[in-house]
């Protein structure tokens, strides 16, 4: 256990439906992050939150909303996916050490959302 | 943005041979360079890290090389075992901001 849980493993939904995943870290990390992980192109950097702050969009599509409450909470609302966005999504967190870097970043172990 | 490219995307070897994986950055201004290692159906962990003002690191089996001036670092894996069979992904960061993963690369040892 990495101290970084995401619920839920697996997740089925309809094009239709309105589903959220959620992330949780209790290892005190300022920075959180959501990737997205398929087969043609592992580990794609979605979204990146600093004191709670949006810092990185990497033009994700609309139907993606981060919302981030506190900096151990970090949610990805989903609404009206197509069945490409069918993939793993990771999150992650780490502690920002400002001019110097970052620590290593620690990962959930991921939700398995299927689009159909 | 920060690019990272990673080569080879599939790497086969035999037991006890050496494994190297060369990943090229894009931003001089990136400062930390970690790799990690997923094994099928689990998460990415770090298996070893680098930051800008060390040319290389090492930690058993495994070690990591910066070349700065060339933007490119790679990882060294000695004695392969089997169980060193997974994806490795290599990183570049300059803080919080990115963290930027290469393609990743299939390693599989062979017995």
């Amino acid at each position: 256990e990495t101290g970084v849980t995401q619920t839920p493993r697996h997740l089925v939904m309809g094009m239709t439906n309105k589903k959220s995943l959620k992330c949780e870290q209790h290892l005190g990390h300022n920075a959180m992050y959501w990737y997205k992980q398929s087969a043609k192109k592992p580990l794609e950097l979605m979204f990146v939150y600093n004191f709670k702050e949006q810092t990185e969009n990497n033009s994700v599509p609309s139907r993606f909303s981060p919302e981030c409450p506190n900096s151990s909470h970090l949610f990805l609302h989903l609404h009206t996916l197509q069945p490409e966005d069918s993939a793993l999504y990771l999150c992650a967190s780490s502690q920002d050490l400002g001019g110097t870097g970052s620590t290593e970043a620690f990962f959930g172990q991921g939700t398995r959302l299927t689009v159909v | 943005g920060e690019n990272v490219e990673q080569h080879p995307s599939t790497l086969s070897v035999q037991e006890g041979d050496s494994a190297v994986i060369k990943c090229t950055y894009s931003d001089s201004a990136s400062n930390y360079f970690p790799w990690y290692k997923q094994e099928l159906g689990k998460r990415p962990q770090l298996i070893i890290d680098i930051r800008s003002n060390v040319g290389e690191k090492k930690d058993q089996r495994i070690a990591v090389t910066l070349n700065k001036t060339a933007k490119h670092f790679s990882l060294h894996i000695t004695e392969t075992q089997p169980e060193d069979s997974a994806v490795y992904f290599c990183a570049a960061s300059k803080g919080f901001q990115t963290l930027v993963f290469g393609t990743g690369t299939r390693l599989l040892v062979s017995p």
